[in-house]
This record gives structure tokens, C-alpha cells and sequence, in this order.
């Protein structure tokens, strides 16, 4: 099946600070990508929509100058989560949509964001 | 309400038993309907998806009432290594992004 990488898996850093997540297809092109997030015991919760060439489109209650999203090419999408508090903690996981897909995602492992 | 709905469990049930899990959706305009298994501090993975017709792989048989709008899964002979949280997963027409229920938990115990 396809690949989807996401670095860093882990990563804690202090409140205030920014930090970037990326989201990779490594065997076949994304026009869009999906960015989820979740916390302990909920499910996955839609973020925002990366297209690749354009603006994203944020969900309902989703700051986008908080969460900033690229999606500079057909395989990399990143989120950047600007100036962290802890209530951002959570797991961020990303899934990529092939160009000649039907419903199909395949999904990224994970990032596991911890602010201090 | 819920978009995708869910007992949230768990269910404990013993190796080799069988389990039945169902998950009710709101919105009629669904379109395509999904397993997905999810292991603790990991990422969704397809289980299968799910058609009118059901279908079945191995021990798992997936059935879909659009009628009623609930989707069920079923997993026969139990191993420990099933012992994950499956969440129910809907597609609706014109939209793009999967919406993911809450998740079962099953635990299944030796």
C-alpha cells in the first residue's frame, strides 16, 4: 500500500515556541492532504484540508494563523503550529489522497506534540 | 448529535469468542463507509470498507443498513493480537475529509 511519512514522530518544546510538522507521500502524488488531530480517548478530529497550490481550508473553530499549513508540492505538506500552549498537546496525524484515488487515505504515523 | 456514533465500550471478551460491534450515522447524503483498527498511540489503519452488500475478510464481516443508517462489524474467533479500538468511518458526497466516530475498544483477554 502507499507510504505516508510524518517527522518529527515526538517532539516537546516549551510554550511559546513554534513547531513544524511534515507530512509526506513517498510513493505517489497528493493534491490534498488532511490534517487531523487527537486527544486522549477522542476520536480523530478534522483540522483543516491542505490542497497543494492553494490555500487550505480550515474547519469550523480551527485558528489558521495559529495552525499554518503549506502544501508547496505534490508530496509535502506541513503544519506549523505558531506560538504552542499546552492545550495544543495532542496527537497531529496526517493523510494523503492519491491523485487517482477513489475514497482511499493512507495516513501518516503520527506526531505526538507535548508544550511544556 | 454526533455525526458518527459509537459505543465506546470496552468490550472484554474472551480468545475465540465473537463480537459485534455497530456504529449509527447521521447524515444521508454518506456515501462510502470504513473500518479502520487503531492501536494505542498509533495511527488509523484500514480494517475494510464497507458495502451494502456486506463483505467479509477472513474473520471479519462488515455489513452497512442504509436504510437505518448503521454500519456493523463483526469479528469471529477472537485473537489477542484484535485487542485494538475500532472506529467507524464515514465519507459523504462532497466532502473530502473522512469523519471518524469515537472508537470501540475491544480487549481480548487469554
Amino acid at each position: 500500500g502507499a507510504v505516508v511519512s510524518q517527522h518529527p514522530s515526538r517532539v516537546i518544546c516549551k510554550s511559546g515556541t513554534s513547531v513544524k510538522i511534515e507530512c509526506r507521500s513517498l510513493d505517489f502524488q497528493a493534491t490534498t492532504m488532511f490534517w487531523y488531530r487527537q486527544f486522549p480517548k477522542q476520536s480523530l478530529m478534522l483540522m483543516a484540508t491542505s490542497n497543494e497550490g492553494s490555500k487550505a481550508t480550515y474547519e469550523q473553530g480551527v485558528e489558521k494563523d495559529k495552525f499554518l499549513i503549506n502544501h508547496a508540492s505534490l508530496t509535502l505538506s506541513t503544519l506549523t503550529v505558531t506560538s504552542a500552549h499546552p492545550e495544543d498537546s495532542s496527537f497531529y496525524i496526517c493523510s494523503a489522497r492519491a491523485l487517482d484515488s477513489t475514497d482511499t487515505q493512507y495516513f501518516g504515523p503520527g506526531t505526538r506534540l507535548t508544550v511544556l | 448529535r454526533k455525526e458518527v456514533e459509537q459505543d465506546p465500550g470496552p468490550f472484554n471478551v474472551p480468545e475465540g469468542a465473537t463480537v459485534a460491534f455497530n456504529c449509527t450515522y447521521s447524515n444521508s447524503a454518506s456515501q462510502s463507509f470504513f473500518w479502520y483498527r487503531q492501536d494505542c498511540r498509533k495511527e488509523p489503519k484500514l480494517l475494510m470498507s464497507v458495502y451494502s452488500s456486506g463483505n467479509e475478510d477472513g474473520r471479519f464481516t462488515a455489513q452497512l443498513n442504509r436504510a437505518s443508517q448503521y454500519i456493523s462489524l463483526l469479528i469471529r474467533d477472537s485473537k489477542l493480537s484484535d485487542s485494538a479500538t475500532y472506529l467507524c468511518v464515514v465519507n459523504s458526497r462532497g466532502r473530502r475529509a473522512l469523519t471518524f466516530g469515537s472508537g470501540t475498544r475491544l480487549q481480548v483477554q487469554p
